[in-house]
C-alpha cells in the first residue's frame, strides 16, 4: 500500500485560468472521489469515479471536470476559475464504504 | 440545504476526561455513518463508522452511538489524550443513491484536550 499522494501541495492561480491538480490512489483501489473543502466548512462531494467512468457528482458546474487512468491516477480540472474557487481539494480511494482514504489535500489560492 | 450538521465549532476538555461530539442529519435516506479526524496539513483519517442496523459500536477508546429516531449520532472518546487534539467530522452516506458513495460532511468540530 503506498497511500494517497495529491500534487502539487499548494497553488497559487489566477481569476478566469484553468488548474489540473494530480491524485495518485492507493494501489487496487477502483474507486476515486473528489471534494472540495472550503475554509472552516466540511469537504464538499465534487464528483466519484469507479473503473475510469463519472459514477455520481455533487453540485458543482460543469468547469469541473475530471478523469481516472487505468493506473489508478486521476485529474480534477477547473476552468475558468472564480475566487470562490479557492479551498483545499481533497482526493480519497476507496474499495469500501469505510474504505476511504483520503489524500492531504492541495490548497488552490485563486488572486 | 445542510444534510449533516455539527453544532459545536469546537470543544474543549482535560486529558484523560470524555469527550462528546455530536452530529445530526436529515435525510432518512443516509444508512452508514462515519467519523474522520483531521490535523492540519493532513487529510481525513478514518475512526470508526457504524450501520443503521446497530445502535452502537466501540473500537478501543472511540464509541460511535447513533439514535435514528432522532436523526442523531455521536462519539464518544474516553479518556481523552493531547493527541486527541484535532478537528472532527461526522459524515454520512446512503447505499440506495445512484451516485456511488459519496459522503456528505457536518462543518467539523475542534477538539482541544488540555494536558
Amino acid at each position: 500500500e503506498t497511500g494517497v499522494t495529491q500534487s502539487p501541495t499548494h497553488l497559487i492561480k489566477t481569476r478566469g485560468q484553468q488548474v489540473t491538480l494530480r491524485c495518485s490512489s492507493q494501489s487496487g483501489h477502483n474507486t476515486v472521489s473528489w471534494y472540495q473543502q472550503a475554509l472552516g466548512q466540511g469537504p464538499q462531494f465534487i464528483f466519484q469515479y469507479y473503473r475510469e467512468e463519472e459514477n455520481g457528482r455533487g453540485n458543482f458546474p460543469p468547469r469541473f471536470s475530471g478523469l481516472q487512468f487505468p493506473n489508478y491516477s486521476s485529474e480534477l480540472n477547473v476552468n475558468a476559475l472564480e475566487l470562490d474557487d479557492s479551498a483545499l481539494y481533497l482526493c480519497a480511494s476507496s474499495l469500501s464504504r469505510d474504505g476511504y482514504t483520503f489524500g492531504s489535500g492541495t490548497r488552490l489560492t485563486v488572486v | 440545504d445542510q444534510q449533516v450538521k455539527q453544532n459545536s465549532p469546537s470543544l474543549s476538555v482535560q486529558e484523560g476526561r470524555i469527550s462528546i461530539l455530536n452530529c445530526d442529519y436529515t435525510n432518512s435516506m443516509f444508512d452508514y455513518f462515519l467519523w474522520y479526524k483531521k490535523y492540519p496539513a493532513e487529510g481525513p483519517t478514518f475512526l470508526i463508522s457504524i450501520s443503521s442496523i446497530k445502535d452502537k459500536n466501540e473500537d478501543g477508546r472511540f464509541t460511535v452511538f447513533l439514535n435514528k429516531s432522532a436523526k442523531h449520532l455521536s462519539l464518544h472518546i474516553v479518556p481523552s489524550q493531547p493527541g486527541d487534539s484535532a478537528v472532527y467530522f461526522c459524515a454520512a452516506s446512503a447505499m440506495r443513491e445512484t451516485s456511488g458513495s459519496r459522503l456528505t460532511f457536518g462543518e467539523g468540530t475542534q477538539l482541544t484536550v488540555n494536558p
